[in-house]
């Protein structure tokens, strides 16, 4: 079955230091790769995709995502922490093999910036 | 910038009621999905639609219902309320061709009491 796993629940780190929020799956095929961040009591927003090309994507506020095609994994990064970065972070990816290209998503992960 | 409109932020409703909730995109976006998101479990999609009148079901159908008259709405409806449907309810939308990312709403909080 295809599917997403992040493995934490949550991270923590401390306000300028480095962050990485953990991603792998599981799909036949090429994947296409995705990252949300959802503030509290708000909708999901669109971070960064990866779709082909580069293996370091950069998007919104800073953060960039490293896609690791022989470990599956879309590692989310960012090498200043701020404290406005603490939110719920989703990893997706589109479901293959069928013609709806559905999105796949992971269990969150609640990131904390200590100040 | 695709706005994804969601027409209650939160709602209470009795166990038994019909529940409408709907969702309104303004870009013109042929997909549209309802999903469901509760702590521990992520998002689960609920329907999709990817043209008018057209529905398919997700991953979590049962006890729901969907309406698509028009391409730029897409109703969510719950038969008969229930306890166990009080959850965060997310709306969103994708044009076709290979943008794959989908645009959110902010959310309808239902309680069911």
């Amino acid at each position: 079955a295809q599917s997403v796993a992040q493995p934490e629940d949550q991270v923590n780190v401390a306000e300028g230091n480095p962050l990485t929020v953990k991603c792998t799956y599981s799909v036949s095929g090429n994947p296409y790769l995705f990252w949300y961040v959802q503030y509290p009591n708000r909708g999901l927003q669109f971070l960064l995709k990866y779709i082909t090309g580069d293996n370091l994507v950069k998007g919104s506020y800073g953060f960039e995502a490293e896609f690791n095609k022989s470990q599956t994994s879309f590692h989310l990064k960012k090498p200043s922490a701020l404290v406005s970065d603490s939110a719920l972070y989703f990893c997706a990816v589109r479901e293959t093999g069928g013609a709806t290209n559905k999105l796949i998503f992971g269990t969150g992960t609640l990131l904390a910036v200590q100040p | 910038d695709v706005k994804v409109t969601q027409s209650s932020r939160y709602l209470v409703k009795r166990t038994g009621e019909k529940v409408f909730l709907e969702c309104v995109q303004d870009m013109d976006h042929e997909n549209m999905f309802w999903y469901r998101q509760d702590p521990g479990l992520g998002l689960r999609l609920i329907y999709f639609s990817y043209d008018v009148k057209m529905k398919e079901k997700g991953d979590i159908p049962e006890g729901y219902s969907v309406s698509r008259e028009k391409k730029e709405r897409f109703s969510l409806i719950l038969e008969s309320a229930s306890t166990n449907q009080t959850s965060m309810y997310l709306c969103a939308s994708r044009a076709s061709g290979r943008s794959y990312e989908q645009y959110f709403g902010p959310g309808t909080r239902l309680t069911v009491t």
